[in-house]
């Protein structure tokens, strides 16, 4: 089975930290991808790397980055975190032969 | 620009009912469709994939069914149970090369089976 793992179930971190996420996938996947889930807006694409070191930018980049230096490990960063990055995040990988995508448990962050 | 509507919103159902949930999107050039299934505060579960070129695909008492042409998918549900109650999801994959790694999802029907 795939296993995409998140370091954190819930967060709490306050206006102006800097706030790392991690997702690992045990199934050596080359597609990463981190979302948001807001009620109302459904799931939205921050970003998506294809390759170690290899990023390309979602539907909503802004305030985010992210960092790929192992095939298995993607991090999703947020500079200088802001209330309104209040939200679930939930990380995926890609299956290639198939392009079945598999999900990790999210992370619930509130940012006060 | 591809567009994923389910419908209903809202579903609540007695035990032991058969039910269809509908997943209808607007550009047919889709690679694949992938069913997934979301408990609260949790993540996404993937439940069925189905690609392209099929029609249907069978897991369980899960049967998800294609039809490209007309930009339809169906999740049916048979028999149903309280364990069932989630959100459901569907997500479809665009066929053209470079763009093909975007999932668009549907806002999901959340599902209530009662004891």
């Amino acid at each position: 089975d795939v296993k995409v793992t998140q370091s954190s179930r819930y967060l709490v971190k306050r206006t102006g930290e800097k706030v790392f996420l991690e997702c690992v996938q045990d199934m050596d996947h080359e597609n990463m991808f981190w979302y948001r889930q807001d009620p109302g807006l459904g799931l939205r694409l921050i970003y998506f790397s294809y390759d170690v070191k290899m990023k390309e930018k979602g539907d909503i980049p802004e305030g985010y980055s992210v960092s790929r230096e192992k095939k298995e490990r993607f991090s999703l960063i947020l500079e200088s975190a802001s209330t309104n990055q209040t939200s679930m995040y939930l990380c995926a990988s890609l299956r290639a032969t198939t392009y079945e995508q598999y999900f990790g448990p999210g992370t619930r962050l509130t940012v006060t | 620009k591809q567009e994923v509507t389910q419908i209903p919103a809202a579903l609540s159902v007695p035990e032991g009912e058969n039910l269809v949930l509908n997943c209808s999107f607007t550009d047919s050039a889709i690679y694949n469709l992938q069913w997934f299934r979301q408990d609260p505060g949790k993540g996404l579960t993937s439940l069925l994939l189905i690609q392209s070129s099929q029609r249907e695909q069978t897991s369980g008492r899960l049967n998800a069914s294609l039809d490209k042409s007309s930009g339809r998918s169906t999740l049916y549900i048979a028999a149903s149970q309280p364990g069932d109650s989630a959100t459901y999801l569907c997500a479809v994959r665009p066929h053209s090369g470079g763009s093909n790694y975007k999932l668009t999802f549907g806002k999901g029907t959340l599902l209530t089976v009662n004891p």
